[in-house]
């Protein structure tokens, strides 16, 4: 089935440890994004890649990475996991166009850093 | 930066009612786009909503940009509707790179 594919579904990680989350689409999308999702709140852009080749911060970049591996792939890396990044994460993707609609989201990560 | 607010932050419905959840945002956006989380999580773009009216079956969505709101309507609600709604409005300048400011939400029970 076409759409975005995310893995690890859930992660425990112990303070400090490292890890990426992957996220790859189907749907020949150029633009790619990463959100996390805290308890009652709306999602906060981290992430962004506007087209293959390039990335930029969103609202919450501090302490993650991404690569845009090609145009289908586009990870998420958490250098040195913090309490404060326990979260549910989502990636996303739409084709680019002037109209900002015809998003696309995986089914998230949760995950949990103790 | 911009500020995004839905209300009612929750709303309990018996199956067959009819429902407004409203979305006010702080300034004028080129876009308005209202999203559905199921309760395993998975996300749905419902409307792309600048201004005006559309309808979707039991949905519709309407946004008044000239005075910075937009209103979802649930008719004859189904307990399938349950989750959280969402509505999620530009982030920041250059509407074309998609970023996306997302409100508090509005989590919808609805009981058999």
């Amino acid at each position: 089935n076409a759409g975005v594919t995310q893995t690890p579904k859930f992660q425990v990680l112990k303070t400090g440890q490292s890890m990426t989350l992957q996220c790859a689409q189907d749907m020949n999308h150029n633009s790619m994004y990463w959100y996390r999702q805290d308890p009652g709140m709306g999602l906060r852009l981290i992430y962004y890649s506007a087209s293959e080749g390039t990335t930029d911060k969103g609202e919450v970049p501090n302490g993650y990475n991404v690569s845009r591996l090609n145009k289908r792939e586009f990870s998420l890396r958490l250098e040195s996991a913090a309490p404060s990044q326990t979260s549910v994460y989502f990636c996303a993707s739409k084709p680019t166009g002037l109209a900002n609609y015809g998003y696309t989201f995986g089914s998230g990560t949760r995950l949990t850093v103790v | 930066g911009i500020q995004v607010e839905q209300s009612p932050p929750d709303l309990i419905l018996q199956e067959g009612a009819n429902s407004t959840l409203r979305c006010n945002f702080s300034d004028s956006v080129n876009n308005l786009q209202w999203f559905h989380q199921n309760p395993w999580g998975q996300l749905i773009n419902l409307f792309y909503i600048p201004s005006g009216t559309k309808q979707n079956g039991r949905l519709s969505a309407t946004t008044v940009a000239t005075e910075r709101y937009s209103l979802l309507y649930i008719s004859s609600s189904q307990t399938t509707d349950s989750g959280v709604y969402f509505c999620a409005v530009p982030l920041g300048r250059g509407s074309t790179l998609g970023r996306l400011y997302f409100g508090r939400g509005t989590q919808l029970t609805v009981w058999p």
